[in-house]
C-alpha cells in the first residue's frame, strides 16, 4: 500500500495570503496525484488531477505541483470560500490511498 | 447535470448486515467505473472499493476484503455495496464517486451515514 502523508496538518493563514499544502508518497506515483477540497458538510470536490492540472470550472488561484514524491497544492491569493479541508490522493495503483488531510483555517 | 444519490444507510448491530444503493443521473452510467469512499467521524478520506463499467474488475480495500462487496446494475444505473460482519469501525458517512477513467474521483454523492452499534 502507498502511504501518502500530508503537512502540515493545519494551516493558519490570513485572506488574500498565498497558502502552501504538502503531499509525500511512500514511493513513486509519477503524476498520478489528485487533489481534493472538502467543505465541512459537503462531498469533496475535485480541484487537480496528473498533479497540475487543473479540473473543470477550478480557479486559476488553485495550482499543483511535483512528481515521483513530493507535490505542492498552492493557492495563490486565499478567499474566504477556500478555507476547507484538502485531501490528496493518489492513483498509480487500485489501492487509491488518500492523505490524511489538511485543514486551512482562517487566521 | 451528473447525480449521484445515496441511500441505505442506518443504524445496525455489531455484526449485521447493510446494503447502500446509488442512483445515478445526467450521464451515462454504463460507460464510468465507480468507486465507493467512507469517511469516519471527524477522519479522513478511506478509499473502500472500485467496480469497472462492465462489473468485470472489482477492488476492495484491505478492509473490506471478505465482508463487503461491490455491485452494479447498468440497466437501473446503480451501484451497490453490500456490508456483512459490520464492525464499530466501519461508522462512517459512504460515498459513491464517479472515476474519471482512473485519474479522479470527479463527481460525489452526498453520501449516506452507516453506525454500528453494539
Amino acid at each position: 500500500e502507498i502511504v501518502m502523508t500530508q503537512s502540515p496538518a493545519t494551516l493558519s493563514v490570513s485572506p488574500g495570503e498565498r497558502a502552501t499544502l504538502s503531499c509525500r508518497a511512500s514511493q513513486s506515483v509519477g503524476n498520478t496525484l489528485t487533489w481534493y477540497q472538502q467543505k465541512p458538510g459537503q462531498a469533496p470536490r475535485l480541484l487537480i488531477y496528473a498533479a497540475s492540472t487543473r479540473a473543470t470550472g477550478i480557479p486559476a488561484r488553485f495550482s499543483g505541483s511535483g512528481s515521483g514524491t513530493e507535490f505542492t497544492l498552492t493557492i495563490s491569493s486565499l478567499q474566504s470560500e477556500d478555507f476547507a479541508v484538502y485531501y490528496c490522493q493518489q492513483y498509480n495503483n487500485w489501492h487509491r490511498t488518500f492523505g490524511q488531510g489538511t485543514r486551512v483555517e482562517i487566521k | 447535470e451528473v447525480q449521484l444519490v445515496e441511500s441505505g444507510g442506518g443504524l445496525v448491530q455489531l455484526g449485521g448486515s447493510l446494503r447502500l444503493s446509488c442512483v445515478a443521473s445526467g450521464f451515462d452510467f454504463s460507460s464510468y467505473e465507480m468507486n465507493w469512499v467512507r469517511q469516519a467521524p471527524g477522519k479522513g478520506l478511506e478509499w473502500v472499493s472500485y467496480i469497472s463499467s462492465t462489473s468485470r474488475t472489482i477492488y476492495h480495500a484491505d478492509s473490506a476484503k471478505g465482508r463487503f462487496t461491490v455491485s452494479r446494475d447498468n440497466a437501473k444505473n446503480s451501484l451497490y455495496l453490500q456490508m456483512n460482519s459490520l464492525r464499530a469501525e466501519d461508522t462512517a458517512i459512504y460515498y459513491c464517486a464517479r472515476d474519471d477513467s482512473g485519474i479522479a474521483f470527479d463527481n460525489w454523492g452526498q453520501g449516506t451515514l452507516v453506525t454500528v452499534s453494539s
